[in-house]
């Protein structure tokens, strides 16, 4: 069974275009979140939702506009796409038990802008 | 400001020799620290975590040592193989953060 799902797992598209990403949770957790991993690796976070109320927005620019309909979803919707936005994108779930914060990731969105 | 990093981005080892992945942080407030692993083409996997209140934490082949005083986690695995090959990751929190600060990452390199 499939923890944390992400769809599409790639994504190529033309700058300036309009695109969205799913991603779906099945471990009943409450916090969900979005991450970008660029070419080098690093993995930053940019939004965090509980219980579909936003909690974390990463100096992100508004053309992500993360949506939550209810907690085991988490879309990421991104408008005018540019060529910076190329990356991988992972969305993860979490719930704090006994001080332990361990996030579940999905396997990530390869978008490639051109 | 909040910044975890590692002292070396690839490291090489032979097979069946025990590698040791180092990240300093520097966040004081820091209570609770994971190491993830991410093989290519997919997401970081949980391997093993700690919190403040101790030093060292063992699991199956890796051990996870925390250094307070000095702001240093360090993950040993031993007897790697093969499938240990992949990026590496140190990421730290504490209590109200609501979010990881993930390390720069370490590329591990098994030799047969």
């Amino acid at each position: 069974d499939t923890a944390v799902s992400q769809t599409p797992k790639y994504l190529v598209t033309q700058m300036g275009n309009d695109k969205s990403i799913k991603c779906e949770q099945n471990l009943g957790h409450d916090t969900m979140y979005w991450y970008k991993q660029d070419s080098k690796k690093f993995l930053k976070i940019m939004f965090s939702y509980n219980n579909k109320e936003l909690i974390i927005n990463e100096t992100v620019p508004n053309r992500f506009s993360p949506k939550s309909p209810d907690k085991a979803h988490l879309n990421l919707h991104i408008n005018s796409l540019e060529l910076g936005d190329s990356a991988v994108y992972f969305c993860a779930s979490s719930q704090e038990t006994s001080g332990r914060y361990e996030q579940y990731f999905g396997p990530g969105t390869r978008l490639t802008v051109t | 400001g909040e910044s975890v990093g590692l002292h070396l981005p690839t490291l090489s080892v032979q097979e069946g020799d025990n590698s040791i992945i180092n990240c300093a942080y520097s966040n004081s407030a820091s209570d609770y620290f994971i190491w993830y692993k991410q093989e290519s083409g997919k997401g970081p996997q949980f391997i093993i975590d700690i919190r403040s209140n101790m030093d060292k934490r063992q699991g199956q082949r890796v051990t996870v040592l925390l250094n307070k005083t000095v702001k240093h986690l360090s993950l040993q695995i031993a007897a790697t193989q093969p499938g240990d090959s992949a990026v590496y990751f140190c990421a730290e929190t504490h209590q109200g953060a609501q979010k990881l600060v993930f390390g720069q990452g370490t590329r591990l390199t098994i030799n047969p």
